[in-house]
């Protein structure tokens, strides 16, 4: 258990749908990440968060997708005007300061299923 | 840009025999590289990284992975293969400098026969 825990686990939506998901970080832990994994292939990053600060976003994350991190603790995904596009599954992960390369520690992740 | 190869997509290996995962890596600057490991319906989780130093980084449940930059790889490797070690894993790379977003290959299933 690396202790990075996302709610919900699971979400069935039908197309146009907006959804939010939730991460809640290992505590202290001052940067968190969102990826995107789709069968068959590796996470893609989306967006990572310093504190509160957004701090690098991906091409990845159209203008239907917005993260906040509003008090430097858990973050939010949301994705607008959902597509059947969007089905993947929601990693996120989130680490420490640690000299030259924090490590990352994932959550369980949300799996999506856009209808 | 960075990027990551795996050009495995499955390896089969006899429980008690050494296996090895291949990886090679792409980026612009020194490497960060990291294995991780994901188990079905769970997150990933963390095995090992090389940051600088020893080519041979040894990591959790007996795995190690050595780094060559001429080659420009990063294996997975263990002396002796369980049937637990049955998973899918991944290799990521990030460069020194810049961005933190790891850059994950597709994977590798790694499948363990009794």
């Amino acid at each position: 258990d690396t202790g990075v825990s996302q709610d919900p686990r699971h979400k069935i939506t039908k197309r146009g749908q907006n959804v939010t998901f939730r991460c809640d970080p290992i505590s202290e832990h001052n940067r968190l990440y969102w990826y995107r994994q789709t069968l068959g292939q590796g996470p893609e990053f989306l967006t990572y968060f310093q504190n509160e600060a957004q701090l690098e976003k991906s091409r990845l994350l159209s203008d239907r997708f917005s993260a906040e991190r509003p008090k430097g603790s858990f973050s939010t995904l949301e994705i607008q005007r959902t597509e059947q596009g969007d089905s993947a599954m929601y990693l996120c992960a989130s680490s420490r300061v640690e000299g030259r390369a924090d490590t990352q520690y994932f959550g369980p992740g949300t799996r999506l299923t856009v209808l | 840009a960075q990027s990551v190869a795996q050009p495995e997509d499955q390896v089969n290996v006899a429980e008690g025999n050494p296996l090895t995962v291949k990886c090679t890596y792409s980026v612009s600057g020194n490497p960060y590289l990291f294995w991780y490991v994901q188990y079905p319906n769970r997150g990933l989780q963390f095995l090992l990284k090389y940051i600088t130093g020893d080519n041979l980084v040894k990591g959790s449940y007996g795995f190690e992975a050595e780094f060559n930059k001429s080659q420009t790889s990063f294996h997975l490797k263990k002396p002796s293969a369980l049937v637990s070690d049955s998973a899918l894993y991944f290799c990521a790379v990030r460069a020194d400098t810049g961005r933190r977003a790891l850059t994950f290959g597709s994977g590798t299933r790694l499948q363990v026969q009794p």
